[in-house]
């Protein structure tokens, strides 16, 4: 079966600027998650999708943002970029919470 | 809350060796999963193996099994006849954190990093 596809892979963004990234998860599968992965706080859980609506939120600015569209196919958002939003994205889709498949991440570099 | 740890940040094991990857963990869920999964330099997170919290057997895929000691709260991948490509960094997560609605969310360790020697 077809993986979890993020696009794109790497991406370079000037600060102040914003940014989408894109997650097709496994079909069947309505649950994307999002998360961040950077040296100094390691993966942290950003927000989960299910069935277009938003059910579940982690600590993070307003800033970051996300929808899930009727194919279950999901992009986050970042705007007015930092610094400190370097990091891997990493998105993972579930069908029952037990099976949870990760993408090969978005390497996001804000200069 | 959930908290996961791992104490080992890099381990060394020499090819056809056994390696154990410590995790332990701490909840207040009496329903919980545990997964343990492998990250190459690539950045894909690799799902190896999964633990339920009422599974009365350990774990087991292939040449990787986990070690699952409930009352000890800890959740070991063991890894056995290392392979030069098992050479990355290891995460321990688990599931919890039910927020309602059936939603979950992964909680995950720091990682260790294995390498593998010839």
């Amino acid at each position: 079966k077809a993986g979890v596809t993020q696009t794109p892979r790497y991406l370079i963004k000037t600060r102040g600027q914003q940014v989408t990234l894109s997650c097709s998860p496994i079909s069947g599968h309505r649950s994307v998650s999002w998360y961040q992965q950077t040296p100094g706080q390691g993966l942290q859980f950003l927000f989960e999708y299910f069935s277009e609506t938003q059910r579940n939120k982690g600590n993070f600015p307003g800033r970051f943002s996300g929808r899930q569209f009727s194919n279950s196919r999901s992009e986050m958002n970042v705007s007015t970029l930092e610094l400190g939003d370097s990091a891997l994205y990493l998105c993972a889709s579930s069908l029952e919470g037990v099976d949870y498949t990760f993408g090969s991440g978005t390497r996001l570099t804000v200069v | 809350a959930q908290k996961i740890t791992q104490t080992q940040p890099g381990m060394f094991v020499q090819e056809k060796e056994a390696v154990t990857l410590d995790c332990t963990y701490d909840t207040s869920d009496q329903s919980y999963g545990l997964f343990w999964y492998k990250q190459p330099s690539s950045g894909e997170m690799i799902f190896l193996i999964y633990q339920g919290s009422y599974d009365e057997q350990n774990a087991t895929e292939g040449r990787y099994s986990l070690n699952f000691q409930k009352a000890r709260k800890s959740a070991n991948l063991v890894i056995s006849a290392s392979q030069l490509g098992d050479s990355a960094m290891y995460f321990c997560a688990m599931r919890g954190g039910y927020s309602g609605a059936g939603s979950y969310q992964l909680t995950f360790g720091k990682g260790t990093k294995l390498s593998v020697i010839p």
